[in-house]
């Protein structure tokens, strides 16, 4: 059955560095996709999603995201982090019309 | 255009009462789906409704919990005999088909559920 794996709990990068965010899929079909972000006491909003028409996908906020098949592996990146980007990031996939999410992330931005 | 509105935000509940969380999708959207958050586990699906119809209710506990989306009305989670496990944030999110695949989610803000 689909699923994702998060690597990371927990991610600090200082302001201006670049973002890394790892996950990891499982899927005996091409998935769909998705990284979706939640800020404090708020509900997810949806980043970007990967739907196999390119493998590099751009999102809200300056993130993007590369489908790597060969790696099994949909990581989201961003150039340069901003205080604002501090919040919890969750990957997820399409199994049998449901979304099911990875455990998240938590990005902390260091001044 | 209002997002997909759930309430209360917050409540509090005695070990043994019953919770009901309330959950409107957005306009035009048939499609709703319940997911629980608890801290370090990231979300847990529970149960997936279109009007008057249960399409999935895999993730939901065998007892104590049910879910309706009825004809009119909104989507209501509801959760007897409170234990001190079920403290979690609750989540709701709607989407116009669903298809999961080009029908992204858009969540509601949450309900916070503390049994005391």
């Amino acid at each position: 059955a689909q699923s994702v794996t998060q690597l990371g709990s927990h991610v600090s990068v200082s302001e201006g560095a670049l973002v890394l965010l790892r996950c990891n899929y499982s899927s005996s079909v091409p998935p769909y996709l998705f990284w979706y972000v939640q800020y404090p006491n708020q509900g997810l909003q949806l980043l970007l999603k990967y739907t196999s028409a390119a493998t590099l996908v751009k999102g809200i906020n300056g993130f993007e995201a590369e489908f790597k098949k060969s790696e099994t592996s949909f990581h989201l990146t961003k150039p340069s982090a901003h205080m604002s980007d501090a919040a919890e990031y969750f990957c997820a996939v399409n199994r049998d019309d449901k979304i099911i999410f990875g455990k998240g992330t938590r990005l902390h931005i260091l001044p | 255009n209002a997002g997909v509105m759930q309430n209360p935000r917050h409540l509090v509940r005695r070990r043994g009462q019953e919770a009901r969380l309330r959950c409107s999708p957005m306009k035009g959207h048939s499609h709703v789906y319940w997911y629980r958050q608890l801290p370090e586990e990231g979300l847990k699906f529970m149960v997936y409704l279109q009007k008057e119809n249960i399409i999935d209710e895999s993730g939901m506990p065998k007892e104590r919990f049910s879910a309706e989306f009825p004809k009119e009305g909104p989507s209501i989670l509801r959760i007897q005999q409170v234990v001190r496990g079920d403290s979690a944030a609750y989540f709701c999110a709607s989407s116009p088909l669903g298809d999961g695949r080009n029908s992204p989610l858009h969540f509601g803000n949450g309900t916070r559920l503390t049994v005391t």
